[in-house]
């Protein structure tokens, strides 16, 4: 079975500082994987993602991905962060062995300080 | 503009009551999801459904149910029967790729 582990609940950055949110995957397919934002009381935007193309993806607002199959990794960073980056982040596979369905990370809080 | 629509953004209930939560899309998507969100517990799949007239359970679907008698519609109801249905309720849909694309959700609350 598919499952992604977000290795942070919660990351706390300054203004101006890179931001790493780690996530890790467990599949027994070539996965597709996601990341997706979400500001307080709104739905969920795609960040970006990974569907076996390029390894380095690059999404919107300045964040990128990179998935390493040998690690199972596929951690979102960003080399500066802005005071509207402060969001809930999730990760997310997609479980091509049961119909495509999502599976979901518990989600990493990003607070940003001035 | 395309998108999806949740309506209403707050929601208040007696428990007891069903209550329904609208669902709709114009972007001409085939699939389409509900799901649940609590504090720190990341979202739960309710109910998908990947054709009109046709959906399937997802890992929460007791004391809910749904129809899909229209592509662009997937109205989600939360019956009496759900034991804790204060929380907040997302709506997704999507092409036959994986991503997924969200309505803006509804904060149910059920006192």
């Amino acid at each position: 079975a598919q499952s992604v582990t977000q290795l942070d609940s919660h990351v706390s950055v300054s203004e101006g500082t890179p931001v790493l949110l780690r996530c890790n995957y467990s599949s027994s397919y070539s996965p597709s994987l996601f990341w997706y934002v979400q500001h307080p009381n709104k739905g969920l935007q795609l960040l970006l993602k990974y569907t076996s193309a390029a390894t380095l993806v690059k999404g919107i607002n300045g964040f990128e991905a990179e998935f390493k199959k040998s690690e199972t990794s596929f951690h979102l960073t960003k080399p500066s962060a802005h005071m509207s980056d402060a969001a809930e982040y999730f990760c997310v596979v997609s479980d091509a062995g049961n119909n495509r369905k999502l599976i979901w990370g518990l989600g990493t809080s990003l607070a940003v300080n001035p | 503009d395309g998108g999806i629509t949740q309506s209403p953004k707050y929601l208040f209930r007696k428990e007891g009551q069903n209550v329904t939560l609208s669902c709709e899309q114009n972007l001409n998507h085939d699939a389409m999801y509900w799901y649940r969100q609590d504090p720190g517990q990341g979202l739960r799949l309710i109910y998908y459904s990947q054709i009109v007239n046709d959906f399937q359970k997802g890992d929460i679907a007791e004391g809910y149910s749904v129809s899909r008698e229209k592509k662009e519609s997937f109205p989600l109801t939360v019956t009496s029967a759900q034991k804790n249905p204060t929380a907040f309720y997302l709506c997704a849909s999507s092409r036959t790729s994986d991503e997924q694309y969200f309505g803006p959700g509804t904060r149910l609350t059920v006192t």
